[in-house]
């Protein structure tokens, strides 16, 4: 596509609820990122995909967080029994290959995620 | 660990004002410096970057430069517009093995009276 899709772009839930949020990376981009941006704070790195494994989940902040990615493209960020702290805004971004000094990183617009 | 910390905003300039937004950073080995800025209702996108010691970046009339030996990447602009108003973040790249992933500062919010 034109540039990294996500959707939706923004979800109410309740606490306790699973949610899917979900991150269409520009075509050919080997390299898929997910971010959290928190009220007040700054970008928060979670997890790293090159193709479909992730080399680098180190900054998901529990067990509830999960994410694949399948078909080299599409990734799903899961967090199930959300929290109230888990509101934000989830960003999403891409780039040709995982080297940043290189390659560009693209970012989607983010999804928007409110807990209730 | 890698960091970056960047001067608190909100900033408020008048249109033609000079800017800087000051940024330094925590880095073991030779990391790649960022600027990233983030428009009113759009998604985040690279401003400008540096890979090297020394090394300057520019876009848009913005500029950095690495300082090693200060570990700074102050950005600057000599004349700001009304359309500079945005969310700047510092951010450098934290290598690591195989991957390669980004930290951020928190952001200066950057607005410009006409």
């Amino acid at each position: 596509g034109a540039g990294v899709s996500q959707s939706p772009s923004n979800k109410v839930t309740e606490k306790g609820k699973d949610v899917e949020l979900r991150c269409d990376p520009i075509s050919g981009h080997t390299a898929l990122y997910w971010y959290r941006q928190s009220l007040g704070q700054g970008l928060e790195f979670l997890i790293y995909f090159q193709g479909n494994s992730a080399p680098d989940k180190s900054g998901l902040p529990s067990d509830r967080f999960s994410a694949e990615r399948t078909g080299g493209s599409v990734s799903t960020l899961t967090i199930q029994r959300t929290q109230q702290e888990d509101s934000a805004v989830y960003l999403c971004a891409s780039s040709l290959g995982h080297d940043l000094a290189k390659n560009i990183q693209y970012f989607g617009a983010g999804t928007r995620l409110s807990v209730l | 660990g890698n960091s970056v910390t960047q001067m608190e905003g909100p900033v408020t300039l008048s249109e033609e004002a000079f800017l800087t937004i000051n940024c330094t950073y925590t880095a073991t080995g030779y990391p790649s410096l960022f600027w990233y800025v983030q428009y009113p209702g759009e998604g985040l996108q690279l401003l400008l970057k540096a890979t090297k010691a020394d090394d300057k970046g520019s876009n848009k009339g913005f500029e950095a430069t690495y300082r090693k030996e200060t570990t700074s990447f102050h950005l600057e602009k000599g004349s700001v517009q009304v359309s500079d108003s945005a969310v700047y973040f510092c951010a450098l790249s934290d290598r690591a093995s195989s991957a390669s992933k980004i930290i951020f500062g928190s952001g200066t919010r950057l607005s410009i009276r006409p």
